[in-house]
């Protein structure tokens, strides 16, 4: 069965360190997300995208951070320059056309933590 | 502006015991309602969801939810539960597709713990 996958599963940086995060969504899927879970705290949506532009994004998603869908296959969130606050689980989610596919479901990936030292 | 408020933070419960897990939302508008469940250090899987027809929708892993206009309530039910269904299960609503997303509005969680 097709999966999302995102690397590393682990992250660790130094507070103003750049870092990207890499998610690869299901091959035939069109909408992508990113959602964070800080330790012990909800999940929360960050930032959609389609059609090579962003969608919607939050109030979380601020100048710090970028999406981008480089190669067809990837799908990068980057924050330029990292916070101890930005350490979180960060999730990469894809869903399909749902007026094709008539699925509404948004598929997640596995995670990354990033931890901001 | 869709909220979730899932009631409980902790469900203990024995082996064998039935089980509900209660979510109610709040939205001016009709909502989109899944349930995903989180295992240790895992991703989000969904167990079900509501789009349109019967109030009663059944999902993976023997666990049904029902949806209640009226109360504004997705509250899910399990009516056996085993030892591997301990893991954190998050309600969430969706405004709906509409200009190309689907953003996911998350309550914040309850964790199941089965004991034996």
């Amino acid at each position: 069965e097709p999966e999302v996958t995102q690397t590393p599963s682990h992250q660790v940086t130094q507070m103003g360190q750049e870092v990207i995060l890499r998610c690869v969504p299901i091959s035939n899927h069109l909408y992508f997300y990113w959602y964070r879970q800080i330790l012990g705290q909800k999940v929360e949506f960050l930032v959609s995208f389609y059609n090579n532009e962003i969608s919607e994004k939050s109030e979380i998603f601020d100048d710090q951070f970028s999406v981008e869908r480089p190669d067809g296959s990837n799908f990068t969130l980057k924050i330029r320059s990292t916070k101890l606050e930005d350490s979180a689980m960060y999730f990469c989610a894809s869903s399909p056309n749902p007026y094709e596919a008539g699925d509404y479901e948004q598929y997640f990936g596995p995670g990354t933590r990033l931890t901001v030292t | 502006a869709q909220s979730v408020t899932q009631l409980d933070s902790q469900v203990p419960v024995f082996e064998e015991a039935p089980v509900e897990l209660r979510c109610n939302y709040s939205s001016s508008v009709s909502v989109y309602l899944f349930w995903y469940v989180q295992y240790p250090n895992q991703g989000l899987q969904l167990l079900l969801k509501y789009l349109s027809g019967s109030t009663l929708v059944k999902g993976i892993n023997g666990f049904e939810a029902e949806f209640n206009k009226s109360q504004t309530s997705f509250h899910l039910r399990k009516p056996s539960v085993h030892i591997s269904d301990t893991a954190e299960y998050f309600c969430a609503v969706s405004p709906g597709f509409s200009g190309g997303y689907n953003k996911l509005i998350f309550g914040a969680g309850t964790r199941l713990a089965v004991h034996p």
